[in-house]
């Protein structure tokens, strides 16, 4: 079965670089999750969209944004990198408000040098 | 924002013990699902519980949620190093936003 995918695996940038993440979810799921897992930590939500709208944000820094294409695929964008920016960053895709579950992908390990 | 407090955030136990961790709230929670995490991984969902005092069964892995829908509790039988991982608490599902708890830490020592 298709699952989340999210590219790259492993990104090294810059201090006050951007870096672009991507997520394509689970085909006819409705909504699209990012959540930022710092090393020992819980994953902590940043944004979702459903049916391509922007549905809810969390803890999200002004430098980072997001959007939901029309293909159903997201992408997270990062301004201006720090070093605290360093973390697995996952993407979890669901049908029907999560209630069958959140499929999380590997997730794109960011390191900001 | 509704909480959701785990404990113990570490346990380390030995390969064929029992143990249970633990997923409170102050909240009522509509439902709460159960994920395990390996490390450079995302979580994969374990169950889902929905209904006050409901009991679900994963081969040795037992979930409750209890009666007032404000806690949850996971017990593993007779532990095993696959077992190894972290697990998370997390809830309620919704097309917003899923909260975790701090997650267990659970090593299993062969």
């Amino acid at each position: 079965a298709a699952g989340v995918i999210q590219s790259p695996r492993h990104l090294i940038k810059e201090k006050r670089e951007t870096a672009t993440l991507k997520c394509y979810p689970i085909p006819r799921h409705d909504t699209v999750y990012w959540y930022q897992q710092g090393p020992g930590q819980d994953p902590q939500f940043l944004i979702s969209f459903y049916e391509k709208m922007q549905s809810d944000k969390g803890s999200i820094p002004d430098r980072f944004s997001a959007q939901q294409f029309s293909d159903y695929h997201s992408e997270l964008n990062m301004s201006s990198l720090e070093l605290g920016d360093s973390a697995l960053y996952f993407c979890a895709s669901s049908l029907g408000g999560g209630r069958y579950g959140y499929t999380f992908g590997s997730g794109t390990r960011l390191t900001v040098v | 924002t509704q909480l959701l407090e785990q404990s113990p955030q570490f346990l380390s136990i030995q390969e064929g013990e029992n143990l249970t961790v633990y997923c409170n709230s102050s909240s009522v929670f509509s439902s709460l699902q159960w994920y395990r995490q390996e490390p450079g991984e995302g979580p994969v969902l374990l169950v889902t519980v929905v209904t006050g005092g409901e009991v679900k069964k994963l081969k040795r892995l037992t979930f409750q949620f209890g009666d007032a829908r404000k806690d949850s509790s996971l017990h593993i039988t007779a532990a095993q190093p696959g077992d190894t991982g972290l697990y998370l608490c997390a809830g309620p599902p919704s097309t917003q936003k899923l909260v975790f708890g701090q997650g267990t830490r659970l090593t299993i020592n062969p």
